[in-house]
């Protein structure tokens, strides 16, 4: 079956770059999510990358994909304590009725 | 601004006593999705529904059920909540084609005591 992995804690400093990375297995994902979620709030759509797609950039988000290794990164630029909260990759295959496989998230934890 | 909004935010209930939880979305789209989210743990999807299509998790126990009288609303039915019951309930909705994006509500957190 599928499985998704992330690293648990993040800890940068306000100003510098996060990277939080995933890891999954299912070879045919179609499109690979992140998600933010904030204490005792739902999920927020970050962004997204197809698989066909090596990078995407957003503002300060950029996504790399490396489909060989099946690894996934979200890199925040300029981390602001804004940014502390828990971040969910998830990974879809559309022939599975679009069923997200979430990573087990990493927490982000921006100091001053 | 279209959203999906979960309604109560907060939810206690006692042991046994049934519980619903709401969904409602001004997306319009056609799918929605209900998930259970326990302390630092990721979602796990309970069941969802395509258009009037229930599709239930294989592992998904009896006492939930959902219903969908209608596009916009969807609601989550806890018939004995448990002490293990207690979690944060996700609703997400998503319009099925080729990117089959899923959008959430902020959640309901239910305590059970």
């Amino acid at each position: 079956g599928e499985d998704v992995e992330q690293s648990l804690f993040l800890s940068v400093r306000e100003g510098d770059s996060s990277v939080i990375n995933c890891t999954y297995t299912d070879s045919s994902s179609t499109y690979l999510y992140w998600y933010k979620q904030e204490p005792g709030a739902g999920l927020q759509l970050l962004t997204y990358i197809f698989s066909n797609m090596d990078m995407k950039q957003d503002q300060r988000l950029t996504v790399l994909l490396n489909k060989k290794d099946k690894h996934l990164s979200l890199r925040i630029a300029d981390t602001q304590t804004g940014d502390s909260a828990i971040y969910f990759c998830a990974e879809v295959n559309t022939g599975t009725a679009s069923k997200l496989t979430f990573g087990t998230g990493t927490r982000l934890q921006v100091t001053l | 601004d279209a959203m999906v909004i979960q309604n109560p935010r907060y939810q206690v209930t006692q042991f046994g006593k049934p519980v619903t939880l709401s969904c409602s979305q001004t997306l319009n789209h056609n799918v929605m999705y209900w998930y259970q989210q326990k302390s630092s743990q990721a979602p796990k999807l309970l069941f969802h529904y395509y258009d009037k299509d229930f599709n239930n998790e294989a592992d998904t126990p009896d006492n939930f059920q959902s219903r969908r009288p209608n596009t916009s609303f969807c609601f989550l039915d806890i018939r004995s909540p448990g002490l293990g019951d207690a979690a944060m309930y996700l609703c997400a909705t998503s319009r099925a084609g080729a990117v089959d994006t899923q959008y959430f509500g902020p959640g309901t957190r239910l305590t059970v005591l």
